[in-house]
C-alpha cells in the first residue's frame, strides 16, 4: 500500500541553524501538508501546498518557514533559523485530487522529530 | 474559525469492553468532514474513520463506529471489543470543504486498554 515517507526520522540541530525536513508524498497525490506536534500537545496545521503554490497557511508558518517541491517526488519544509520552541514532531501528509472517493482524506508520514538545542 | 473539543483527557477500558470517546466542534460551515486519528506510542498518525457532514448515516469501520449528531455538532467514536493494541492517543479532527484544507485537531484523548 502506498505511504508517505519522511526523512530523517530524528534531527538534532543547534539554535540558529537551518534545517530541511524531507517528505515523499503518495505518488498520485497532489495536495501536500505540513503539521507539527509539540510533545504532549495537539497536532497543529502549518501549511498546505498545491500546484507549486501555498494554498493555505497558519499563523505559525511565519517568514522563518518555507516549503518547496524541488522535483517530482520530494516535498520539503525549511526552517531558516531554528529556535528552541521549534522542537517538535513534524508530520507531512498528502491527499488525492478532487473528485475521487477519498480525495479529502489526508495520509500522514511517520514524522520527523526535530530537537533544537 | 473552527474549534474542536475533546473533553476527556484520559480514559481507560478493559479488554473486550466498549468505550466511547467524545468530540464536539464549532463551525458555521455547511460542507465539512470529520475524522478520528489514532496515535500510538510510535507517534504515527493513523486514520481510523471519517464522516462526511452531508451523510446522515454514521460511518463504521470494523470495530470502530461514530455517532454523528450534526445539529448538536457532536462526533463521538465508539470502539467495540477493545483490544490491547487500541491503546493510543485519539484525536478528533475537522476539515472544511474538500481537498487542500487544513485539518483542525482537538487536544486528544489518551485511551488505555487494560487486560
Amino acid at each position: 500500500e502506498p505511504e508517505v515517507t519522511q526523512t530523517p526520522s530524528h534531527q538534532v540541530t543547534q539554535m540558529g541553524q537551518e534545517v530541511i525536513l524531507r517528505c515523499v508524498p503518495i505518488s498520485n497525490h497532489l495536495y501536500f501538508y505540513w503539521y507539527r506536534q509539540i510533545l504532549g500537545q495537539k497536532v497543529e496545521f502549518l501549511v498546505s501546498f498545491y500546484n507549486n503554490e501555498i494554498s493555505e497557511k497558519s499563523e505559525i508558518f511565519d517568514d522563518q518557514f518555507s516549503v518547496e517541491r524541488p522535483d517530482g517526488s520530494n516535498f520539503t519544509l525549511k526552517i531558516r533559523s531554528t529556535k528552541l520552541e521549534d522542537s517538535a514532531m513534524y508530520f507531512c501528509a498528502s491527499s488525492a485530487p478532487s473528485g475521487g472517493r477519498s480525495s479529502y482524506e489526508q495520509y500522514f508520514g511517520p514524522g520527523t522529530r526535530l530537537t533544537v538545542t | 474559525a473552527q474549534t474542536v473539543t475533546q473533553s476527556q483527557p484520559e480514559m481507560s477500558v478493559q479488554e473486550a469492553e466498549t468505550v466511547t470517546l467524545s468530540c464536539t466542534y464549532d463551525t458555521s460551515e455547511n460542507n465539512y468532514y470529520l475524522f478520528w486519528y489514532k496515535q500510538p506510542p510510535s507517534r504515527q498518525m493513523i486514520l481510523v474513520i471519517r464522516q462526511e457532514a452531508y451523510k446522515q448515516q454514521n460511518a463504521t469501520e470494523n470495530r470502530f463506529s461514530v455517532n454523528f449528531q450534526k445539529a448538536a455538532k457532536s462526533f463521538s467514536l465508539k470502539i467495540s471489543d477493545s483490544q490491547l493494541g487500541d491503546t493510543a492517543m485519539y484525536f478528533c479532527a475537522f476539515m472544511k470543504g474538500n481537498s487542500g484544507y487544513a485539518l483542525n485537531f482537538g487536544k486528544g484523548t489518551s485511551l488505555l486498554v487494560t487486560p
